[in-house]
């Protein structure tokens, strides 16, 4: 597998924007995804981008991609106290690889 | 359908044990998985089938042992665990390959005692 490595925690007020950071050693992945869990949950797939695409936005969501310092960012905007749940970067070429998830506590 | 379903949803089992834990989905995904989570951890891939056949068993114990009866169901054997082996057990399913993302199931939370 390959190393994905993610701050562990971040606190945002309500309403402001959130941002997630990852970082990431193997660049052969042709995707590279964003999934949240919330307590005792699943993993719900949020967003994804492309490879060779620098930016996605998807409402709320937007995902940034810098490929040389393989770095990749989801920013949350007007976070509400919903999006509080832990956030996985994941990628990989053949098989899907879990950065160390970040927890993402809204303060109302 | 789009879901991925865990059965069952929460275990207890003592160590002399034998269990199993079932994973299903209807979207014609041709691949399967199993991954572990601790508390506070990422989930761990576990093992891959592709077109219902074992393709990566990440070094996993013995004592966990999967089955892919056919191309919607995954299994997953549990004999003679330790209570370390207490974790969040998740099933995911994709396209084969990771271009699509993988849907995961809501886990069975399996309590070793």
């Amino acid at each position: 597998g390959e190393d994905v490595e993610q701050s562990l925690f971040l606190s945002v007020r309500e309403g402001d924007s959130s941002v997630i950071n990852c970082t990431y050693t193997d660049s052969s992945s042709t995707y590279l995804y964003w999934y949240k869990q919330e307590p005792g949950a699943g993993l719900q797939l949020l967003t994804y981008i492309f490879s060779n695409m620098d930016m996605k936005q998807d409402q709320r969501l937007t995902v940034l991609l810098n490929k040389k310092d393989k770095h990749l960012s989801l920013r949350i905007a007007d976070t509400q106290t919903g999006d509080s749940a832990i956030y996985f970067c994941a990628g990989g070429a053949n098989n899907l690889f879990f950065g160390t998830g970040t927890r993402l506590t809204v303060i109302p | 359908d789009t879901e991925v379903t865990q059965t069952p949803k929460h275990l207890v089992m003592g160590m002399t044990n034998k269990k199993s834990l079932k994973c299903e989905q209807h979207m014609g995904h041709r691949a399967m998985y199993w991954y572990k989570q601790k508390a506070k951890k990422p989930p761990e891939l576990m093992f891959v089938y592709s077109y219902e056949k074992l393709s990566i068993n990440e070094s996993v114990p013995s004592r966990f042992s999967p089955e892919c009866p056919n191309s919607s169901l995954l299994n997953l054997h549990l004999h003679a665990l330790q209570p370390e082996d207490s974790a969040l057990y998740l099933c995911a399913s994709s396209q084969e390959g990771t271009e699509y993302g993988y849907t995961f199931g809501s886990g069975t939370r399996l309590t070793v005692v």
